[in-house]
């Protein structure tokens, strides 16, 4: 069926250091790809998407690219900062009737100072 | 503009209880959806809602669970005869449907208790 793999956490980093965390998604046709971001106490934030093949999505220092030959989304930081400290959600809407979001299980990001 | 708000923060219900949970989603998106967020299960789609027509109640897990959307706009999720395994916490999100990525916007959550 359908579903969305990610790196478990949880991950530790310490500021200024190199964040990837993978996604990998099965789904039929060409569904749309997303990050989400959950801060403590906050409620989900859509961090990034991509909605084709090849696109990369980016939003505050994050990138991923929509890779669909490997069927992959992995999100991606040069540098992290301490306040980027949150759990991680990768995503995909199906390209059908039903635009419900399914979601992988979520990284705890722990950044250290 | 505002955003999703949902009511109440915090619930706590003895089993067996019914419970009511509300969802103001943002002003103009046609599509709502409920989520559930719990430890051992993640993020799960529950029901979905878009304009006037039949929701999509695929993801709902038995049938104690029930939501209406009323006049297009503010829904609400039922629980009859509460369960502690239904402890978790419930989501709501909105969006613009049919718009290319479905952007969803959550709004903050109920976190249900049974005891």
């Amino acid at each position: 069926g359908n579903s969305v793999t990610q790196m478990e956490g949880p991950v530790t980093l310490s500021e200024e250091a190199f964040l990837t965390i993978n996604c990998t998604y099965t789904a039929t046709g060409y569904p749309s790809l997303f990050w989400y971001v959950q801060y403590p106490g906050e409620g989900l934030q859509l961090l990034l998407k991509a909605t084709k093949a090849d696109d990369k999505g980016s939003n505050k220092g994050f990138e991923a690219t929509y890779r669909k030959e490997t069927t992959s989304f992995h999100l991606e930081k040069g540098s992290v900062q301490v306040s980027d400290s949150a759990v991680y959600f990768c995503a995909y809407a199906s390209s059908g009737s039903a635009r419900q979001l399914t979601f992988g299980s979520g990284t705890q990001l722990t950044v250290l100072p | 503009g505002a955003g999703v708000s949902q009511s109440p923060s915090n619930k706590v219900t003895e089993k067996g209880k019914d419970v009511e949970l509300r969802c103001d989603p943002i002003s103009g998106h046609t599509a709502l959806y409920w989520y559930r967020q719990s430890l051992g299960q993640g993020l799960e789609f529950l029901i979905y809602f878009q304009g006037n027509s039949a929701p999509d109640k695929s993801g709902l897990p038995s049938d104690r669970f029930s939501a209406e959307r009323t006049g297009g706009s503010v829904s609400t999720l039922t629980i009859q005869r509460t369960q502690q395994e239904d402890s978790a916490v419930y989501l709501c999100a909105s969006s613009y449907a049919w718009q290319v990525g479905n952007e969803q916007y959550f709004g903050p959550g109920t976190r249900l208790t049974v005891t």
